[in-house]
């Protein structure tokens, strides 16, 4: 079992709020990322993170931010919530050396409504 | 711009028999290919993975069979169980990026 966290795991909120999506890991791992997954499936890279004070966009243009203070947290933000921003968000986390496995956390399904 | 390719979309396989998806991709400067398996309300997990250097990986029910040349990777499940009814993805990457690209996911139903 992977030790990544994601809380919420479902958000049901109003068009136009605040929301954070928190991400947490108890590996060490210096890289994370956030994925967006569509309900068709395809996982969409969209904020990746190399170590503390790095943050990177992805390859799928989001409104999100992010942001990397501590190794072991990666929060998401979405300062407006929009029905468009409806997805689930999946965080993962990987050792910083070579390619090595991914690990990710159950997911967060955000509603806008 | 889709870099890694995967069909079929879904897959519908009875016990015993062997299930087989298929990955094509664009950048030769990927140099991992992950095969990542989900199942419904989890995160994908990692199955197995292949580097460039070799043309075939094995563990237990599950080969990853590497063309270079044809810029192609597939994943064969053997004996495909009821328990390996999931969604299944390619990847590749580089190592240089960290950045994982997946292709679109196959739902597979291994059906008793």
């Amino acid at each position: 079992e992977a030790d990544i966290y994601q809380t919420p795991r479902y958000l049901v909120i109003g068009t136009g709020k605040k929301i954070t999506l928190e991400c947490s890991q108890t590996m060490g791992h210096d890289k994370m990322y956030w994925y967006q997954q569509d309900p068709g499936m395809e996982l969409h890279l969209i904020h990746y993170s190399y170590g503390v004070n790095s943050t990177e966009k992805g390859d799928l243009s989001s409104e999100s931010t992010v942001s990397r203070i501590r190794t072991e947290h990666f929060p998401l933000t979405l300062e407006s919530a929009r029905p468009s921003h409806t997805s689930q968000y999946l965080c993962a986390s990987s050792k910083g050396v070579m390619n090595t496995e991914a690990f990710f956390g159950q997911g967060t399904r955000l509603t806008v409504v | 711009q889709q870099q890694v390719k995967q069909s079929p979309q879904s897959l519908i396989v009875q016990k015993g028999g062997i299930s087989i998806i298929n990955c094509a991709y664009e950048n030769t400067a990927f140099d991992y290919f992950p095969w990542y398996q989900q199942f419904p309300g989890k995160g994908p997990a990692l199955l197995i993975a292949i580097r460039p250097d070799v043309s075939e990986k094995k563990e237990g029910r599950f080969t990853i069979s590497f063309n270079k040349s044809a810029k192609q990777f597939s994943l064969h499940i053997m004996d495909s169980q009821p328990g390996d009814s999931a969604t299944y993805f390619c990847a590749g990457a580089m190592d240089s990026s960290y950045k994982l690209i997946f292709g679109s996911g196959t739902r597979l139903l291994v059906r008793p």
